[in-house]
């Protein structure tokens, strides 16, 4: 099976702090996403990767950034954590697509951070 | 662009009653339909997929059929368990190369379930 591992469960932080929240997959796969989900909004995505050192933004990249030295690692920094950064933070991880593939997103258990 | 709407929770059911999820999605070509499953505290776990029109996914008692004439994906349980009580999420992917991958999502679905 595959198995997406996200460093912390919980985690909690303080406004303007540097925040890193690490994501490893095991199963060799090209594709990388971070995505934050909230009530009401469902998921959205912030940053994706489909190679090492190569990065895309996505949907609400503002106040983030990622990184991808390595091919089974993807973090996501919150350069300046500020409240409304608040949320379930959910990273994924696929191979590449080809053609009509029908693989799908393998999911972390997520990281609930608390910016205080 | 390309969008997903779900029917927006939360639905309450008794235990062995059918369940019903709607979706309908909006695509400027062919993509590949998913039903998603959130459990209390966990990430997002594969319920099931089809990948063309009249494809029929179907996981754990839960089915759904790629509808291209409707561009609906409805997820279905004759039966629903205490155990089913989670967020269901409707998901679509365009397959083209440029694609990479990404998923859009719906807002999702609570599902709780009495016994």
């Amino acid at each position: 099976d595959v198995k997406v591992t996200q460093s912390s469960r919980y985690l909690v932080k303080r406004t303007g702090e540097k925040v890193f929240l690490e994501c490893v997959q095991d199963m060799d796969h090209e594709n990388m996403f971070w995505y934050r989900q909230d009530p009401g909004l469902g998921l959205r995505l912030i940053y994706f990767s489909y190679d090492v050192k190569m990065k895309e933004k996505g949907d609400i990249p503002e106040g983030y950034s990622v990184s991808r030295e390595k091919k089974e690692r993807f973090s996501l920094i919150l350069e300046s954590a500020s409240t409304n950064q608040t949320s379930m933070y959910l990273c994924a991880s696929s191979p590449r697509v080809t053609g009509a593939s029908n693989q799908p997103q393998h999911f972390g258990d997520g990281t609930r951070l608390s910016i205080l | 662009g390309d969008s997903v709407t779900q029917m927006e929770g939360p639905v309450t059911l008794s235990e062995e009653a059918f369940l019903t999820i709607n979706c309908t999605y909006t695509a400027t070509g062919y993509p590949s339909l998913f039903w998603y499953v959130q459990y209390p505290g966990e990430g997002l776990q594969l319920l099931l997929k089809a990948t063309k029109a009249d494809d029929k996914g179907s996981n754990k008692g839960f089915e759904a059929t790629y509808r291209k004439e409707t561009t609906s994906f409805h997820l279905e349980k004759g039966s629903v368990q205490v155990s089913d009580s989670a967020v269901y999420f409707c998901a679509l992917r365009m397959n083209y190369g440029g694609s990479q991958g990404n998923l859009i999502f719906g807002k999702g679905t609570k599902l709780s379930v009495k016994p």
